[in-house]
């Protein structure tokens, strides 16, 4: 099975912080790559496919980059609504995911 | 607009067996073009990926290793809907779980059920 590591599993940034967030994959998956973010009590919300691809409606502040096996989640001015917890998850071969980052306010 | 209704008991005696059903408004069950998944999450183990259901001339159902032995996913096209039976459930199984469904290769989870506590407990 494909393993799926990011880091950190805490982050702590301010409102206005450029925010990255690393996954890497055990083995390639090309890009099939995506980005979820969740907020208490509700479920994982799509951000980023295909690596790169922003889903409808996501703010041009989240872009998301890398093939293989490293891939990066960037937010690039943090706002009150992105504190959250992310996920990455590779859909190469069926579906696993990340172990999490959670967004808090510094 | 797709939507994913669960339904269900949230809780579960140890040794039962846990019965989830998630009703799709907006898609077919039988579209030959996504897959139907369940996926769990607790504090232990994550987001883990359960099984699907899809259809592409002829069902075809995938479980993950871990659960492979204890697991059935069924599609009920009369009522537009899919379900997950877990048996021998012991509190491991104690989970938010929900319903999704995969577009892509079957994996990408665009549209996801609200999601169901599922405590497992005497």
């Amino acid at each position: 099975d494909i393993q799926m590591t990011q880091s950190p599993s805490t982050l702590s940034a301010s409102v206005g912080d450029r925010v990255t967030i690393t996954c890497r994959a055990s083995q390639s998956i090309s890009s099939w790559l995506a980005w979820y973010q969740q907020k208490p009590g509700k479920a994982p919300k799509l951000l980023i496919y295909k690596a790169s691809s922003l889903e409808s409606g996501v703010p041009s502040r989240f872009s998301g980059s890398g093939s293989g096996t490293e891939f990066t989640l960037t937010i690039s001015s943090l706002q009150p609504d992105d504190f959250a917890t992310y996920y990455c998850q590779q859909y190469n071969t069926r579906g696993t995911f990340g172990q999490g980052t959670k967004v808090e306010i510094k | 607009q797709v939507q994913l209704q669960q339904s269900g008991p949230g809780l579960v005696k140890p040794s039962q067996t846990l019965s989830l059903t998630c009703a799709i408004s907006g898609d077919s069950v039988s579209s030959n073009s996504v897959a139907w998944n369940w996926i769990r999450q607790s504090p232990s183990r994550g987001l883990e990926w359960l099984g699907r259901t899809y259809y592409r001339s002829k069902w075809y159902t995938e479980y993950a290793e871990s659960v492979k032995s204890r697991s059935t996913i069924n599609p009920d096209t009369s009522k537009n809907q899919f379900s997950l039976q877990l048996n021998s459930v012991t509190p491991e199984d104690t989970a938010v779980y929900y319903c999704a469904r995969g577009d892509w290769n079957g994996a990408l989870f665009v549209y996801w059920g609200q999601g169901t506590l599922v405590t497992v407990s005497s």
